[in-house]
């Protein structure tokens, strides 16, 4: 266990829909990154949140938000949901911004 | 432009022996951390070893260690010793700056150990 809950850890919806992915950082770690790893893109960096606020954007749709809330969890909310937006979902911590990142088991979120 | 790239898709090695996976990266701060993952078929990934860019010595790690070649910009990891459960995708992972606020990570090797 890396310390780093992430659930649910299988999710299947049908497109159009709207999903929430949840993670729980390590104790003591304020920083929560999400990652996208699908086997056209690799692992993609979406978001990352510093103690509740958003420090920083990567390659993340319009459709997608994040946020991380004052315990410190954080939640990606996924809308009007595609086929393409099947993958694997990470979301990492790590407990300063020069050191490295935990990795949760992930979601993977099946688009039917 | 791509950041990190790692040229082998995919590689074997004969157990016990020891095998190199190869990571170039491109940067113009000089300062910098790499990092290599490790995510076995069950899809965790698992945080192997670090190198900062002002670290005068190699990175090891019990099995890891780091072939740090700045002027070259490459991160290699080698891995001694193979074993069985070293079968995985292996990533290279760099981090600009030092209020870098995101990790970008190469395409990764699938590394396959022969019995």
């Amino acid at each position: 266990d890396s310390g780093v809950t992430q659930t649910p850890k299988h999710l299947i919806t049908a497109t159009g829909q709207r999903v929430t992915l949840r993670c729980s950082p390590r104790s003591g770690d304020l920083s929560v990154y999400w990652y996208q790893q699908s086997l056209d893109q690799g692992l993609q960096f979406l978001i990352q949140y510093y103690n509740g606020e958003e420090r920083a954007k990567g390659n993340i749709l319009e459709r997608f938000s994040a946020q991380q809330f004052p315990d410190l969890h954080s939640e990606l909310n996924l809308s009007s949901l595609e086929l393409g937006d099947s993958a694997l979902y990470f979301c990492a911590s790590s407990v300063r911004l020069n050191y490295g990142y935990t990795f949760g088991s992930g979601t993977r979120l099946t688009v039917v | 432009a791509q950041k990190i790239t790692q040229t082998q898709p995919g590689m074997f090695v004969q157990e016990k022996e020891a095998v190199t996976l190869d990571c170039t990266y491109d940067t113009s701060d000089p300062s910098y951390g790499l990092f290599w993952y490790k995510q076995p078929s069950s899809g965790e990934m698992i945080f192997l070893i670090y190198q900062g860019s002002y670290d005068q010595q190699n990175a090891t790690e019990g099995r890891y260690s780091l072939n740090f070649q700045k002027a070259r910009k490459s991160a290699n990891l080698v891995i001694s010793a193979s074993q069985l459960g070293d079968s995985a995708m292996y990533f290279c992972a760099m981090r600009e700056g030092p209020n870098n606020n995101d990790m970008r990570f190469g395409a990764g090797t699938r590394l396959t150990v022969k019995p």
